[in-house]
């Protein structure tokens, strides 16, 4: 059974730009959730999607935004990059139905120059 | 809001030493506790978890008990091993049908020397 995937895996971007990342989540998974990391902040709560509907966002700035395609693959943008956005973007997928595991994939690094 | 806090790191033992990280979190709602592990460029892996008071979650030699009269959900393994050295972190979830948003505790970096 494939793992959570992550694209790209690393990638460098300069402030005011914006960048796209995907998430392809295991078959038969439903949600797809984002989290941030950082050495200062840890892990922190972007949002989760389910079934194509955001269903819960944490305290991110309008400039973090997500979808959620029909196949359940997931993408989230941030807009006019910051230094401070630098961090490790990672995703977890799960059923959605229950407390079941987080599965999530290796991440993408992003840094903001 | 919720939240959870760990025990500051890092945390440095010799192989066979016993192992204890601690965790408490805030008592809002009815959340189920976790404890997820990040090997070195990894992504991070569910160690186990505990859905109700009082209910021990274990796996890999590693165990925790959740505890809502002192909201405390300690790791804890009677013998590490040196493939145990990562970085462990805490988490509740938001409780009802949030099942995707966790919050977890700052991390505990474990080293384990032979």
């Amino acid at each position: 059974k494939a793992g959570v995937t992550q694209t790209p895996r690393y990638l460098i971007k300069t402030r005011g730009q914006q960048v796209t990342l995907s998430c392809s989540p295991i078959s038969g998974h439903r949600s797809v959730s984002w989290y941030q990391q950082t050495p200062g902040q840890g892990l922190q709560f972007l949002f989760e999607y389910f079934s194509e509907t955001q269903r819960n966002k944490g305290n991110f700035p309008g400039r973090f935004s997500g979808r959620q395609f029909s196949n359940s693959r997931s993408e989230m943008n941030v807009s006019t990059l910051e230094l401070g956005d630098s961090a490790l973007y990672l995703c977890a997928s799960s059923l959605g139905t229950d407390t079941g595991e987080l599965f999530f994939g290796e991440g993408s690094r992003l840094t903001v120059l | 809001g919720d939240s959870v806090t760990q025990m500051e790191g890092p945390v440095t033992l010799s192989e066979e030493a016993f192992l204890t990280i601690n965790c408490t979190y805030t008592a809002t709602g009815y959340p189920s506790l976790f404890w997820y592990v990040q090997y070195p460029g990894e992504g991070l892996q569910l160690l186990l978890k505990a859905t109700k008071a009082d209910d021990k979650g274990s796996n890999k030699g590693f165990e925790a008990t959740y505890r809502k009269e002192t909201t405390s959900f300690h790791l804890e393994k009677g013998s590490v091993q040196v493939s145990d050295s990562a970085v462990y972190f805490c988490a509740r979830n938001a409780g009802g049908t949030s099942y995707g948003k966790l919050t977890f505790g700052q991390g505990t970096i474990l080293t384990v020397h032979p």
